[in-house]
This record gives C-alpha cells, sequence and structure tokens, in this order.
C-alpha cells in the first residue's frame, strides 16, 4: 500500500538556524499534504502541493513538491520557538484516505 | 464554526470494558476519518466514511473494533473488550468531498488498565 518515508525522525536546532524536512514515496502521488502537529494538540493542515514542481511559500515556510511527485519537503527559515512540534507529510492513494509519514519532531532552543 | 468535536477528552477504563468514541464533523464535510496515534506506529488510518457509508476499515485492528456513522453530523468508534495495547490518543477528522486538507478534532486519549 501506499506509504510516505519522512526524514529525520528527530531535528534540534537553535533558535535562528533553518530547519528542512523530506518526504519520499516509491510510487508517484498525486498530491501531498503537510501538517503541524503542536505537543499534546492535533495535527493541523498547512498546505496542499498538487503540480510537479510545485512551490509554495507560507512566511518563513516553503513547500516543494518534487518533479517526478514522489517526494516533498518543507524548509523553515530561521526557526523560532513557536516552530516546535511534529510535522507531517501525507498522501492519498488513488482518492483514498490520507496516509501520514511517521513525522519529523523538531525542537528549537532559544 | 466549532471545528471537529470528540468526546470524550480522556478516557481511562479497566480492561475487559467497553469503550465508546465520538465524533461530530464539520457541518458539510462529506468524509469522516478515524485515526490512532501512538508513539511507535504514529498516525494510523483505522476507517473513513464518504456520505456516512464506510469506505475502507481495512486498518481496524480486529473484530473488537467496530465504527459506525449513523448519519451525517455523527460517528463512534467501539471497542469490545477493551486491552491495554488499545491505548493510544484517537482522533476524528472530517474533510468536504475531494482534495481537502483535514480539519482533526482534539482527540480522545484512552488508557486501558
Amino acid at each position: 500500500g501506499q506509504q510516505v518515508m519522512q526524514i529525520p525522525q528527530y531535528q534540534h536546532v537553535q533558535e535562528g538556524e533553518d530547519f528542512t524536512t523530506y518526504c519520499n514515496s516509491s510510487t508517484t502521488l498525486s498530491n501531498i499534504q503537510w501538517y503541524k502537529q503542536r505537543p499534546g494538540g492535533h495535527p493541523v493542515f498547512l498546505i496542499q502541493l498538487v503540480k510537479s514542481g510545485e512551490v509554495k511559500k507560507q512566511k518563513r515556510l516553503t513547500f516543494q513538491f518534487g518533479e517526478a511527485k514522489k517526494n516533498s519537503s518543507l524548509h523553515i527559515t530561521a526557526t523560532q520557538t513557536t516552530d516546535v512540534g511534529t510535522y507531517f507529510c501525507a498522501a492519498d492513494q488513488a482518492g483514498t484516505a490520507l496516509i501520514f509519514g511517521k513525522g519529523t519532531t523538531l525542537s528549537v532552543s532559544s | 464554526d466549532a471545528g471537529v468535536i470528540q468526546s470524550p477528552r480522556h478516557e481511562v477504563t479497566e480492561m475487559g470494558q467497553e469503550v465508546t468514541l465520538r465524533c461530530k464533523p464539520i457541518s458539510g464535510h462529506n468524509s469522516l476519518f478515524w485515526y490512532r496515534q501512538t508513539m511507535m506506529r504514529g498516525l494510523e488510518l483505522l476507517i473513513y466514511f464518504n456520505n456516512n457509508v464506510p469506505i475502507d476499515d481495512s486498518g481496524m485492528p480486529e473484530d473488537r473494533f467496530s465504527a459506525k456513522m449513523p448519519n451525517a453530523s455523527f460517528s463512534t468508534l467501539k471497542i469490545q473488550p477493551s486491552e491495554p495495547r488499545d491505548s493510544a490518543v484517537y482522533f476524528c477528522a472530517s474533510s468536504p468531498r475531494g482534495y481537502y486538507g483535514y480539519t482533526f478534532g482534539s482527540g480522545t486519549r484512552l488508557t486501558v488498565v
């Protein structure tokens, strides 16, 4: 079945440093979504990417979808303590429900 | 909009007892999903509904788990009998039909002792 692999599993940065998490699939994806879950919270939808090579920005967050639609990345510029949490990528298989990656947990020290 | 509403927020029960988790999706959302989250296995899809009809329940661990959606505004996930390995956070999510982001509820933290 559909699987998305995320790396790294954990990342610790100093406030102000950049952060990137990667999501990979062995099959071509129709779309990919990104979510953020704060400690003790629930996943919150961030963005959806649909087109090959698509790049979208949300303030300090940059999302990319690979040309082959098999990988995606989330990059945070100049991290802040408010960026702490777990970032998930998720993809569906032929219009079924989303399958989530294991997530990358980001910690930020000031 | 109150978002997706789950109850209870926390549930502690003894092994062998029946547990019922409840979810009210966002009005107008056609799809409803139940996920389970643990440290070891991450976010696992249990079952999802489109227009109140169960579409895929292949993620339901075993016959002890059952889910219903009697109408567009209510769904339940039942575990009978419960076991300690069922301890997890159970999330309900809903979305409009098509490629849209999911809105998750706050979850039910289940502890089976």
